[in-house]
């Protein structure tokens, strides 16, 4: 099993639509869990960290599964300019570095 | 706000040359990392270092070294460029503590020939 496996799509969806991705993760052991945004040629940056708890900013769910080893993003009134690379990111274990999946590529259309 | 800086956008060298690839923060971070990018493969980790003069091998330091004498920087070495260098080398930095997310630099692209 990769350490982090992400759909690559892309997704295609209309303006206004509900769209969610999901990322499984191999390592039981791992503690920190984000989703990376990244635009074309651009470095990626930080969309949200995902809590244990589940959290939202604005239109962005995401949540945390550690039983089935996964974490999701739900994205609402999808936006044109949501349209990008998201990238889900865990670390190996406690302390050490980030673990980046290949991202999934939204594409929202007018 | 974080800056992280990456010496150069784009570069091109040439096979055999020692390439220098350079890194600044100015958060006081403890931790910086090397990925490196590829279409199709993500972002896969070179080297990181939690500390000055503290250096852990990623998932590929083949042909890669790195140095870190001062906090703020951690520079990336090619010791002897291979066309199969050529990609994009994002450099990051981070708090101390585990849950701590990554800042990136904007990156750069070197072409090896």
């Amino acid at each position: 099993r990769k350490e982090v496996e992400q759909d690559p799509g892309p997704f295609n969806v209309p303006e206004g639509a509900t769209v969610a991705f999901n990322c499984t993760y191999s390592n039981s052991a791992s503690q920190s869990f984000f989703w990376y945004r990244q635009d074309c040629r651009k470095e990626p940056k930080l969309l949200m960290s995902v809590y244990s708890s589940g959290n939202e900013d604005g239109r962005f769910t995401a949540q945390l599964n550690r039983a089935s080893q996964y974490i999701s993003l739900l994205i609402r009134d999808s936006k044109l300019s949501d349209s990008a690379t998201y990238l889900c990111v865990v670390n190996k274990q406690a302390g050490t570095a980030l673990i980046f999946g290949k991202g999934t590529t939204l594409s929202v259309s007018s | 706000d974080v800056k992280v800086t990456q010496s150069s956008r784009y570069l091109v060298k040439r096979t055999g040359e020692k390439v220098f690839l350079e890194c600044v923060q100015d958060m006081d971070h403890e931790n910086m990392f090397w990925y490196r990018q590829d279409p199709g493969l993500g972002l896969r980790l070179i080297y990181f270092s939690y500390d000055v003069k503290m250096k852990e091998k990623g998932d590929i330091p083949e042909g890669y070294s790195v140095s870190r004498e001062k906090k703020e920087r951690f520079s990336l070495i090619l010791e002897s460029a291979s066309t199969n260098q050529t990609s994009m080398y994002l450099c990051a930095s981070s708090l101390g503590t585990g849950n701590s997310p990554l800042h990136f630099g904007n990156g750069t692209r070197l072409t090896v020939t």
